[in-house]
């Protein structure tokens, strides 16, 4: 198995552009994990989809913020606009579906860096 | 909301040497507490998991250990190893996963 595949893995842009991130969970998983890293605030949970569906998007930081599930071998995580504040490291994890505190598999992470 | 910490930060030893990675949590109403190893532009790596029923699950030469009334988890290494450099962070899981800053340790040949 390939596992978690993001794309793309370093991402600069600038303020006021849009920037979508993707990622690929692994086969048979049923739940899909956002997730932002930042020095200061470490991991922090963005949004969990079940079966594809979006389930708890509490950690979304604002209406900049937006994630798909199209179906389910594919994810987006958009900012539009971006801010220089967005820059961290962003990664999409999977698990089998059991339950969301059950082990998750993640991925490499996209490092943004918003000028 | 569940705080999760971890001291120290970052922690440096000597190669073959058995150490001790702190993990303490806030509130004690835990599914499970599991421990990640995350390696320089990497993402994180799933060591072991404890259930809030259980105190200690082993692999390999990783023993982790947890005492949910005192809110506190240890993973202790054994015959520490150069390989063994990386960024340790332990999660706390209830309804989400709720992840420490790590402890940063660097095993020196």
């Amino acid at each position: 198995d390939a596992g978690v595949i993001q794309s793309p893995r370093h991402e600069v842009t600038e303020m006021g552009q849009e920037v979508t991130l993707r990622c690929k969970p692994i086969s048979g998983h049923n739940s899909l994990f956002w997730y932002r890293q930042t020095m200061m605030r470490g991991l922090e949970l963005l949004i969990y989809f079940n079966n594809n569906v979006p389930i708890d998007d509490s950690g979304m930081p604002e209406d900049r913020f937006s994630a798909k599930m199209p179906n389910a071998s594919f994810s987006t995580l958009k900012i539009q606009p971006s801010e220089p504040r967005d820059s961290a490291v962003y990664f999409c994890a999977s698990n089998p579906g059991g339950t969301r505190t059950d082990t998750q598999y993640f991925g490499p992470g996209t490092r943004l860096t918003v000028l | 909301k569940q705080e999760v910490t971890q001291i120290p930060a970052a922690l440096s030893v000597p190669e073959g040497e058995n150490l001790v990675l702190n993990c303490s949590f806030t509130d004690s109403a835990i599914y499970n507490l599991q421990w990640f190893r995350q390696d320089p532009g990497k993402g994180l790596t799933s060591l072991l998991l404890i259930q809030s029923s259980q105190r200690e699950q082993t692999s390999g030469r990783l023993n982790a250990s947890l005492d949910k009334s005192s809110g506190r988890s240890t993973l202790y290494i054994a015959a520490s190893q150069p390989g063994d450099s990386a960024t340790y962070l332990c999660a706390a899981g209830a309804n989400n996963l709720f992840f420490g800053t790590g402890t940063r340790l660097t095993v020196i040949p």
